[in-house]
C-alpha cells in the first residue's frame, strides 16, 4: 500500500487559495488518488479523486503531475468553515486505502 | 437516502461490560469497515466487510468482535476493553468491486470512553 506524506499543518486567511501537496513515491500503476476532509468529531467526508492531469469539481482541484509521486489539493477562497482536517490517500479501490498523517489547514478572519 | 448512520454517538462502559456499536446505511453498499481514531491521529481500520463476510481484519484484539447481520447492518462488539480503547469509531460504507472511484461514506462515529 503506497504510503503518503503531508504536512502536518497550514494556516491560511479567508478569501486565499490554499494548496496542500502530497508525497507519493512508490505509488502504484493502477492507484488513484483521494481526497478526504474530516471535521472535529465527525466523520471525513470526500472531496475529490483523480489519476493524472488535472481533476476540479465544486470545491476543489487537484493537480498530479506526469510521474504521479505527488499531487496538490487546491481549495480556492477558502472561508472558515474550511478549517479542517485534509487527508490524501492513494489505492485502487476503496478497502485498499490507508489514512496518513493528513494536514491540519487552519483559515483566519 | 446517502446517509450512514450510528448509534450511540456517545458510550461510556466499565472494563466489564459488554456493548455494541451499530452502524447503517440504505445506499446498497456491498462493502462496509470499521474505524478507530484516536484524537488528533488519522483514522485506522479494523474491519472491511464485503458482501456480508469479513474480508479484511487488521489484527485487531478479540475483545473487538464485529458483525455483519445483512447488507445495510454492521455491528461491532464490545468486551472486556480497555481505556486505552477509548476513541472515536467511525463506520463507513462505499459500493463494491468499484476499482476506480475511492469514495467511503463515513458516520459520524460514536464517542467511547472506557472506565
Amino acid at each position: 500500500l503506497a504510503k503518503t506524506t503531508q504536512p502536518i499543518s497550514m494556516d491560511s486567511y479567508e478569501g486565499q487559495e490554499v494548496n496542500i501537496t502530497c508525497s507519493h513515491n512508490n505509488i502504484a500503476t493502477n492507484d488513484y488518488i483521494t481526497w478526504y476532509q474530516q471535521f472535529p468529531s465527525q466523520g471525513p467526508r470526500f472531496i475529490i479523486q483523480g489519476y493524472k492531469t488535472k481533476v476540479t469539481n465544486e470545491v476543489a482541484s487537484l493537480f498530479i503531475p506526469a510521474d504521479r509521486k505527488s499531487s496538490t489539493l487546491s481549495l480556492p477562497r477558502v472561508s472558515l468553515s474550511d478549517t479542517a482536517v485534509y487527508y490524501c490517500l492513494v489505492g485502487e479501490s476503496p478497502d485498499k486505502l490507508i489514512f496518513g498523517t493528513g494536514t491540519r489547514l487552519q483559515v483566519f478572519p | 437516502d446517502t446517509e450512514v448512520t450510528q448509534t450511540p454517538k456517545h458510550l461510556v462502559m466499565g472494563m466489564t461490560n459488554k456493548k455494541s456499536l451499530k452502524c447503517e446505511q440504505h445506499m446498497g453498499h456491498r462493502a462496509m469497515y470499521w474505524y478507530k481514531q484516536k484524537a488528533k491521529k488519522p483514522p485506522e481500520l479494523m474491519f472491511v466487510y464485503s458482501y456480508e463476510k469479513l474480508s479484511i481484519n487488521e489484527s485487531v484484539p478479540s475483545r473487538f468482535s464485529p458483525e455483519c447481520p445483512n447488507s445495510s447492518l454492521l455491528n461491532l462488539h464490545l468486551h472486556a476493553l480497555q481505556p486505552e480503547d477509548s476513541a472515536l469509531y467511525l463506520c463507513a460504507s462505499s459500493p463494491q468491486g468499484q476499482k476506480d472511484y475511492n469514495e467511503q461514506f463515513f458516520g459520524p462515529g460514536t464517542r467511547l470512553t472506557v472506565l
